[in-house]
């Protein structure tokens, strides 16, 4: 089955930098990655998500790319606020089935 | 995208009881899921449920453990039984929308003392 790693498990950056966080897949045949934001006491929201026919995707300040081939894909957030701290979730599926989540990332953005 | 309410938000339990979780979807969905999140952990899937047939449960859950109803394309419950305090954790459904992708419910925190 599908197994999702995720890097790095924390991220601490000053107000304005950027983030990157990256997660690798093993199953070939997911087609759908998600990313979701989850913040103290809350579900996950899905913040941007991509398919296996697009390369990269981005909306407003965040940004996802994808390598099919490396079977990895990334989550880029530029010019971070203090709003952006939170839990961030990987995912990867094969379409209509489960959801695989990674280990999550706690990004801390300091004013 | 769809809005999934979940019921309880929160609640503490005693050990050996039961406690139902109900989602409700304000929308018609083919596949609900429910996934675990025990403390500071990732989302782990207990079960895939469909309306009309049996849940279909991840290894290491079993049906005697977390019944899940759907009983309608709008609603489901999942129940803990005979809970533990191992049982503490966050219980989530989700649906998925196709191209809106999958989305989540605000949880259900569940704390067993």
């Amino acid at each position: 089955g599908e197994n999702v790693e995720q890097h790095p498990s924390t991220l601490s950056v000053q107000e304005g930098d950027s983030a990157v966080i990256k997660c690798t897949y093993s199953d070939s045949a997911s087609n759908y990655f998600p990313w979701y934001k989850q913040e103290l006491g809350k579900g996950p929201q899905l913040i941007i998500d991509i398919r296996s026919n697009v390369g990269e995707k981005k909306d407003q300040r965040i940004a996802v790319t994808l390598n099919k081939t490396a079977k990895h894909f990334s989550l880029h957030i530029t010019e971070t606020q203090p709003e952006d701290s939170a839990v961030y979730f990987c995912a990867a599926t094969a379409g209509f089935q489960k959801l695989v989540f990674g280990t999550g990332t706690r990004l801390l953005v300091s004013p | 995208s769809a809005v999934i309410s979940q019921k309880p938000s929160r609640d503490i339990c005693q050990r050996g009881t039961s406690l139902t979780i109900q989602c409700q979807v304000d929308s018609q969905v083919t596949m609900m899921f429910w996934y675990r999140q025990q403390p500071g952990q990732s989302l782990t899937l207990i079960a895939t449920a469909n309306q009309g047939s049996e849940a279909t449960y991840e290894s290491g859950f079993v049906i005697d453990k977390f019944p899940i109803s759907r009983p309608n394309l709008t609603f489901s419950t999942l129940t803990v039984s005979n809970m533990s305090p191992e049982d503490s954790s966050i219980y989530l459904c989700s649906v998925d929308q196709g191209d809106y992708g999958y989305t989540f419910g605000s949880g259900t925190r569940l704390t067993v003392v």
